[in-house]
């Protein structure tokens, strides 16, 4: 089994729906990552995570330790928003989920 | 702009060939870090590198190597390449557990 796990694995969505993707993890953390890869682009980190929300213009981060669990939310969706979105969490090094693949359709 | 850059976005190589992918950080980060992607799989660490000189196995080091000469350069190595190298690698690097930036990444074809 993983140590991360993300869900759904692939998500299409219209344009203006607000969106969740899910990360749940089975060791204990110091920090959670979310990080954001374009098509054929590289890893751009949108959250950094240790407790509680964040949030920047459309984008939500949640995250409960206790429950071992995070979501990454978008409102508002826009196409320029399709890319695969990533969870990571750091232990005693930095593990990965597989990955989310959002597509919006205008 | 500070940044991790990866010196072929895309490559083709023979089966046998040996080939270098190159990675250099301009942010005097310690720590280096080489992963492949695939598809269902996720980031795999492959090799990474707290320092000049130095190298760890990650969780796939078979058929790869690694060099670290300067603190801002890791290259990893395919010393002989197979069609089951076939994948997207992407080099990171920090200073701590919090901060990791990415390069854009090599996708490589091997034939």
């Amino acid at each position: 089994k993983n140590e991360v796990e993300q869900s759904p694995q692939n998500l299409t969505a219209q344009e203006g729906e607000f969106i969740t993707i899910n990360c749940s993890y089975s060791v204990g953390i110091s920090a959670l990552h979310w990080l954001q890869q374009h098509p054929g682009g590289g890893i751009v980190s949108l959250f950094m995570l240790s407790s509680g929300k964040k949030k920047h213009g459309r984008l939500i981060a949640t995250i409960n330790i206790q429950e071992k669990h995070s979501s990454l939310h978008i409102t508002a969706s826009h196409p320029r928003d399709s890319a695969v979105y990533i969870c990571a969490v750091f232990a005693n090094d930095m593990r990965f989920g597989a990955g989310t693949r959002l597509t919006v359709k205008p | 702009d500070v940044k991790v850059t990866q010196s072929s976005r895309y490559l083709v190589k023979r089966t046998g060939e040996k080939v270098f992918l190159e990675c250099v950080q301009d942010m005097d980060h310690e720590n280096m870090f080489w992963y492949r992607q695939d598809p269902g799989l996720g980031l795999r660490l492959i090799y990474f590198s707290y320092d000049v000189k130095m190298k760890e196995k990650g969780d796939i080091p078979e058929g790869y190597s690694v060099s670290r000469e300067k603190k801002e350069r890791f290259s990893l190595i395919l010393e002989s390449a197979s069609t089951n190298q076939t994948s997207m690698y992407l080099c990171a690097s920090s200073t701590d557990a919090y901060g990791y930036t990415f390069g854009s990444g090599t996708r490589l074809t091997v034939v």
